[in-house]
């Protein structure tokens, strides 16, 4: 089955900087790659997302990146601000029908002011 | 839309009892996802439905739990009895096939056994 590792596990980085968390994936015939932002006691929430007919996809200030040869693929978030500080997760489809998601184990993005 | 709706916010009880959680998927949703996240576990698929039926159950950790969708606006993940290494956040998603979006979550039931 579909595994999909996730780094770096905490990231701090100063307000007006730029993140960025990387993601890989196993299974080749994953082929839809979300990205959730967690924000302390609410539920994931989606951010962006990529399919793997598409190299890279922006919305403001985030951007996704997929390398599907390599099996990974990246998040950018630039000019952070405090309200960005949360906990990230990617996901991968995976299994026959390709609806449910594995999740990576998530990046703990702290943005110091 | 008011989102997925779970209710409760929070669960307290003791070791042996019956919980039930339940899920109010967004109206139109054909897909429903429980998922379960822990620290050490991170977020993990426990059973899927589609139209109303189970698809795929292997991420249920024992018998004790158990999930029905008996119509398309309502869910329950039940555990009985419950133990204390059952204590984790649940989460309900759901999401549309024909879209193939990403899910839309809710804000989770924080169940503690003690």
């Amino acid at each position: 089955g579909e595994n999909v590792e996730q780094h770096p596990s905490t990231l701090s980085v100063q307000e007006g900087d730029s993140a960025v968390i990387k993601c890989t994936y196993s299974d080749s015939a994953s082929n839809y790659f979300p990205w959730y932002k967690q924000e302390l006691g609410k539920g994931p929430q989606l951010i962006i997302d990529i399919r793997s007919n598409v190299g890279e996809k922006k919305d403001q200030r985030i951007a996704v990146t997929l390398n599907k040869t390599a099996k990974h693929f990246s998040l950018h978030i630039t000019e952070t601000q405090p309200e960005d500080s949360a906990v990230y997760f990617c996901a991968a489809t995976s299994g026959n029908y390709g609806q449910n998601f594995v999740f990576g184990p998530g990046t703990r993005l702290s943005v110091l002011p | 839309d008011a989102g997925v709706i779970q209710s409760p916010r929070h669960e307290v009880t003791e070791m042996g009892q019956e919980v039930t959680l339940r899920c109010k998927p967004i109206s139109g949703h054909d897909y429903l996802f429980w998922y379960r996240q822990t620290m050490m576990r991170g977020l993990e698929l426990l059973i899927y439905f589609n139209n109303n039926v189970p698809i795929d159950d292997s991420g249920m950790p024992e018998d004790r739990f158990s999930a029905k969708m008996p119509n398309a606006s309502f869910s329950t993940l039940k555990i009985q009895p419950s133990e204390p290494r059952d204590s984790a956040v649940y989460f309900c998603a759901s999401s549309s096939g024909t879209r193939r979006y990403g899910y839309t979550f809710g804000s989770g039931t924080r169940l503690t056994v003690v």
